[in-house]
């Protein structure tokens, strides 16, 4: 069955930068994208950007750019997203989706879902 | 920025249907798909591609899209419908960015 398994919560002081993992499990990890996602406290759902699994292509928000990398292990089925330069309004828990999109100008559906990773910017 | 606007909150009795709409520039050329949360869980996905159902999801969830407003329809809904819904789509001006719309709470008592 597919899974995504994320990394566990942190803790970051402002300014500091943060690596949340994405382990992908049952499906051939090439053949999809990996979307990332976030939802502040009591807010709704925004969408980060989109990695290609098979050549680790990007396609970044553009409220992100600069700030923002993702990457991929296609050795481990492993995708990350690093986001730098915290700031508080960066609280929030994080999401990973398996992304039928394979390209970056293909848009596609989000069918399965990491359990979410907590990220809280505080001094 | 490409906006997707849906209504904050709908409300219906068990057994009736809910509607929830979004309304974006681009839906006539760009499909609409709609997730489902519950407090504290992940995301699922209750309609993609407008119209079509994943396996899994019950007969009752069904999508719609006209014009510029896509419409998820909750035939007889459920007290266990009731959740955050989000509609998610594109823009067509060649920006390549997603966007989720700001979700409407679905109360089903």
């Amino acid at each position: 069955q597919v899974q995504l398994v994320q990394s566990g919560a942190e803790v970051k002081k402002p300014g500091a930068s943060v690596k949340v993992s994405c382990k992908a499990s049952g499906y051939t990890f090439t053949s999809y994208g990996i979307s990332w996602v976030r939802q502040a406290p009591g807010q709704g759902l925004e969408w980060m950007g989109w990695i290609s699994a098979y050549n680790g292509n990007t396609n970044y928000a553009q409220k992100l750019q600069g700030r923002v990398t993702m990457t991929t292990d296609t050795s481990t089925s492993t995708a990350y997203m690093e986001l730098r330069s915290l700031r508080s309004d960066d609280t929030a828990v994080y999401y990973c989706a398996r992304d039928w999109g394979t390209q970056v100008t293909t848009f596609d559906r989000l069918d399965y879902w990491g359990q979410g990773t907590l990220v809280t910017v505080s001094s | 920025s490409y906006e997707l606007t849906q209504p904050p909150s709908v409300s219906v009795s068990p057994g009736q249907t809910a509607r929830i709409t979004c309304s974006g520039d681009a839906l006539p050329k760009k499909y609409a798909y709609w997730y489902q949360q519950k407090s504290g869980q992940a995301p699922v996905l209750v309609i993609y591609e407008d119209s079509k159902r994943p396996s899994g999801i019950p007969e009752r969830f069904s999508g719609s899209s006209s014009g510029t407003m896509a419409t998820l329809t909750i035939s007889g809904a459920q007290v266990e419908d009731e959740a955050d819904y989000y509609c998610y789509s594109t823009d067509s001006s060649g920006n390549l960015g997603r966007v989720f719309g700001g979700g409407t709470k679905l109360t089903v008592l």
